[in-house]
């Protein structure tokens, strides 16, 4: 099967701008979670779709947001950006008790 | 909430020396606990689980609930086995896409 992938694999974009990351999942999956991954606060879990429900979210402003579609792919949308946002973006499918995490989208903010 | 703490950032062995790198997890009910593993230039993915007490590259870790801690060890480390290790924990419930995890070790092997 193919792996999770993700897109773009790098964004720039402009503080006040706003950006939305694509993830789809392993075939079959219907699990995706995404992650912030930074080198001050390390991996952080933003949240997690489960047949197109949010099942779980993590401690993000509410600037970030996320939805799942029918075919399982997900994205998720930051808007207004901050220098801050900059980051490695994960997202992750699941099959059981484990997540096949896909190479990340790299977002820089200026 | 739930806390993992990885108090190494860079542990460095030697070729067939023993490795043992830590973690510690703060939670108040029933954890499951995971090691990922990221090689370089490739993907953060699964190495094992505590609840299969598998042995996975010749990789361990036992759960110790009284210390709270899940413990990552390799009696003979080999230079592939360099990467950054990061421990995860779940706890369970409906949280079944969320982990926690700790801040990482880079583990490098000489030669």
């Amino acid at each position: 099967k193919a792996g999770v992938t993700q897109t773009p694999r790098y964004l720039i974009k402009t503080r006040g701008q706003q950006v939305t990351l694509s993830c789809s999942p392993i075939s079959g999956h219907r699990s995706v979670s995404w992650y912030q991954q930074t080198p001050g606060q390390g991996l952080q879990f933003l949240f997690e779709y489960f047949s197109e429900t949010q099942r779980n979210k993590g401690n993000f402003p509410g600037r970030f947001s996320g939805r799942q579609f029918s075919n399982s792919r997900s994205e998720m949308n930051v808007s207004t950006l901050e220098l801050g946002d900059s980051a490695l973006y994960l997202c992750a499918s699941r099959e059981g008790d484990t997540q096949y995490f896909g190479p990340g989208t790299r977002l820089t903010v200026l | 909430a739930q806390r993992v703490t990885q108090p190494e950032k860079l542990l460095s062995v030697f070729k067939g020396a023993p490795v043992e790198l830590k973690c510690n997890y703060s939670y108040s009910g029933s954890p499951e606990l995971f090691w990922y593993v990221q090689y370089s230039r490739q993907r953060l993915q699964l190495l094992l689980r505590h609840i299969s007490r598998e042995s996975i590259k010749g990789f361990t870790a036992d759960l110790n609930k009284g210390e709270t801690s899940f413990h990552l060890k390799k009696p003979f480390a080999q230079e592939e086995d360099s990467a950054m290790y990061y421990c995860a924990l779940r706890t369970g419930g409906t949280s079944y896409g969320k982990l926690t995890f700790g801040q990482g070790t880079i583990l490098t092997v000489h030669p």
